[in-house]
């Protein structure tokens, strides 16, 4: 069965640090491409980091774009999400996601990547 | 970067259908869109794209009471036979130039 579960959440104080982990399991992780989305209290989801499957490449929200940094281990099937100078703002639930690729049927070239499996989601709180 | 518009509510009765509608902005109207369906208290679970042609391909044991459908700049949702289970929030998801964008998400009430 395929499974994505984050962890590390926590109550941090403005400026901390804290690190996230998600643990992937009943798929060939090292192929799929990563998110970490997050959902603030009574709000929406935001899209926050993305890595390419062989982690050469990453992409950031503008808001956290310096702050945090999104890296994995396909040894370890595990992907990371390093959080510093953390902010009220950045209270949420963290989830890790799995990107599927959906490809054009006459050039086979990627044109579209989706969440299609989401974890259970980890609570980051920033307050003093 | 593209803009989704969702109504923030919509309520549907038990044994109804309904229809939701994810709004793609000028300049991004042919994009794909996947649905994720939120129930109070849980994660995010996907539901499915849909492709400017209409086309929707739904993700593993999705009933079938779940299609898609497009028009223009709109994509949808459709839920036939409305269950108490499918109250829900539900999100529109997109993807451009290495950035993903959600939709502010439809609150769904069954009555």
């Amino acid at each position: 069965e395929m499974q994505v579960v984050e962890s590390g959440g926590d109550l941090v104080q403005p400026g901390g640090s804290l690190r996230l982990s998600c643990a992937a399991s009943g798929f060939t992780f090292s192929n799929y491409w990563m998110n970490w989305v997050r959902q603030a209290p009574g709000k929406g989801l935001e899209w926050v980091a993305n890595i390419k499957y062989d982690g050469s490449e990453a992409f950031y929200v503008d808001s956290v774009k310096g702050r945090f940094t999104i890296s994995r281990d396909n040894a370890e099937n595990s992907l990371y999400l390093q959080m510093n100078s953390l902010r009220a703002e950045d209270t949420a639930v963290y989830y890790c996601a799995r990107v599927d690729t959906y490809y054009d049927i006459l050039t086979g070239l990627p044109v579209y990547y989706y969440s299609d499996h989401w974890g259970q989601g980890t609570l980051v709180a920033v307050s003093s | 970067q593209p803009v989704l518009t969702q109504s923030s509510s919509a309520s549907a009765s038990l044994g109804s259908s309904v229809k939701l509608t994810c709004t793609l902005s000028s300049g991004h109207t042919g994009y794909i869109v996947a649905w994720h369906q939120q129930q109070p208290g849980k994660a995010p679970r996907y539901l499915m794209k849909v492709e400017r042609s209409g086309t929707y391909n739904k993700g593993s044991e999705i009933p079938d009471r779940f299609s898609g459908s497009s028009s223009g700049a709109d994509r949808f949702l459709t839920i036939s036979n409305v269950q108490s289970e499918d109250e829900a929030d539900y999100y529109c998801e997109t993807w451009y130039n290495y950035s993903w964008v959600f939709g502010g998400g439809t609150k769904l009430t069954v009555l």
